[in-house]
């Protein structure tokens, strides 16, 4: 057990859709980085957050936003859903978001748009 | 540009060592990471290299150099739980920037 906490594990919905996702760090982490994994593809950087800022974006959609809130935990929302959108979304965290940091995962949410 | 690669599979036999490799390009260089991903689950911290050399944790080692843009996992007397995808990640050195780079990932496989 990693520490990192998600919710949902798994969530389905319909195509047009929004959904949210939680994610709380570990104790102690300030950094919250979220990853989109669809079958056979590797980890795609979406964002991070330190201290409640952003601090860096990968590819993320303009559909998809997130924000890091003052008690740390951070929310992934994802709208106007289409079904390639259908992943395992992560959440990690880290101590202070640098480039040196470890990142611990938390179990992830499985998402399905049907 | 930026890349990583890895084999995509490797099988291997219970109790024997495997080399699983990584190769990258990135626009500077902050340090490598492996991670060990069972199907559906989250990836897990094995090891971190910055410098050139041998790391070595327990049954797991992990090399790196720089000059040649190349690292490797070393699995020793693998056993049936190994048999997960072994993720490549790197930190680039980019300027404002805080982000990994991770690979596609090797599958490995265990047999009996």
């Amino acid at each position: 057990d990693s520490g990192v906490t998600q919710t949902p594990k798994h969530l389905i919905t319909a195509t047009g859709q929004r959904v949210t996702l939680r994610c709380s760090p570990r104790s102690g982490d300030l950094s919250v980085y979220w990853y989109q994994q669809s079958l056979d593809q590797g980890l795609q950087f979406l964002i991070q957050y330190y201290n409640g800022e952003e601090r860096a974006k990968g590819n993320i959609l303009e559909r998809f936003s997130a924000q890091q809130f003052p008690d740390l935990h951070s929310e992934l929302n994802l709208s106007s859903l289409e079904l390639g959108d259908s992943a395992l979304y992560f959440c990690a965290s880290s101590v202070e978001g640098r480039n040196t940091d470890t990142q611990y995962f938390g179990p992830g949410t499985r998402l399905t748009v049907l | 540009g930026q890349n990583i690669d890895q084999p995509t599979e490797m099988t291997a036999t219970e109790g024997a060592i495997v080399q699983i490799n990584c190769t990258y390009q990135t626009s500077g260089f902050n340090g490598l990471f492996w991670y060990q991903q069972h199907a559906g689950e989250a990836p897990t911290f094995l090891s971190y290299n910055v410098l050139d050399g041998l790391e070595e944790k327990g049954r797991f080692s992990s090399f790196l150099s720089r000059s040649k843009g190349y690292s490797y996992l070393l699995l020793k007397e693998l056993q049936m739980k190994d048999s997960a995808s072994y993720l490549c990640a790197v930190s680039p050195l980019t300027s404002g920037t805080y982000k990994y780079i991770f690979g596609t990932g090797t599958r490995l496989k265990v047999l009996a």
